[in-house]
């Protein structure tokens, strides 16, 4: 079945530093969709890439979908205390009405004041 | 508006047990999952379903069940709990499938 894997699974960083999240796919996919889910809570909807090669940005958060629609990052500029959380990728295979989000397994980030 | 509703939001069961985990949406969605989320392994669909009346396995099906009478309203059952049923169990919804999810806030279920 498809895989996402998603690298690296914990990030620690200072405040102010920079951090990157990695996720790969075994298939090629349809878009590519970014959650966010603080401690204790649910996934929230980031974004979502559908052109090969698509990089969107939303503030400090850099999105990009790889020319084989296979792989994607979310480069966060300048952390803030805010952005602590588990970032979640989720590769979407669309085949008829048989549409599939499978999700990485996360990076959780921590950001240090 | 509310979103995605899930009840209850926490449980206990004990081993061989039977209980149903509603979720509601008021959005008009076609498309609603059934998740669990395990610490390091991200969030597994169980099962989910493309319009009332249908339903579909996802990975990890065995040991539960689903319903969709209404369009609103996904049931997800478990018939006789286990404790490797303990997970935090999430509902989401789509408008088409190729969007993104709106989640629910989650049932944290503990099989004891």
């Amino acid at each position: 079945g498809q895989q996402v894997m998603q690298i690296p699974q914990y990030q620690h960083v200072q405040e102010g530093e920079d951090f990157t999240t990695y996720c790969n796919s075994s298939t090629t996919l349809s878009n590519i969709q970014w959650y966010k889910q603080r401690p204790g809570g649910h996934p929230v909807f980031l974004i979502q890439l559908v052109k090969s090669g698509e990089v969107k940005k939303q503030k400090r958060l850099t999105f990009q979908f790889g020319e084989a629609k296979k792989n994607s990052s979310l480069h966060i500029t300048a952390t803030q205390t805010t952005d602590v959380g588990t970032y979640f990728c989720a590769g979407l295979i669309s085949s008829g009405s048989a549409r599939q989000l499978t999700f990485g397994s996360g990076t959780q980030l921590t950001v240090l004041p | 508006n509310a979103g995605v509703t899930q009840t209850p939001k926490f449980r206990v069961l004990k081993t061989g047990q039977s209980m149903t985990l509603l979720c509601a949406q008021d959005m008009n969605h076609e498309y609603m999952y059934w998740y669990r989320q395990d610490p390091g392994m991200g969030l597994r669909l169980i099962h989910y379903s493309v319009g009332e009346g249908t339903t579909a396995k996802g990975e990890v099906p065995d040991g539960y069940n689903v319903s969709r009478l209404k369009k609103q309203n996904f049931l997800l059952g478990l018939e006789s709990a286990a404790p490797s049923q303990t997970s935090v169990y999430f509902c989401a919804s789509s408008y088409s499938g190729l969007g993104g999810y709106t989640f629910g806030s989650g049932t944290r279920l503990t099989v004891v």
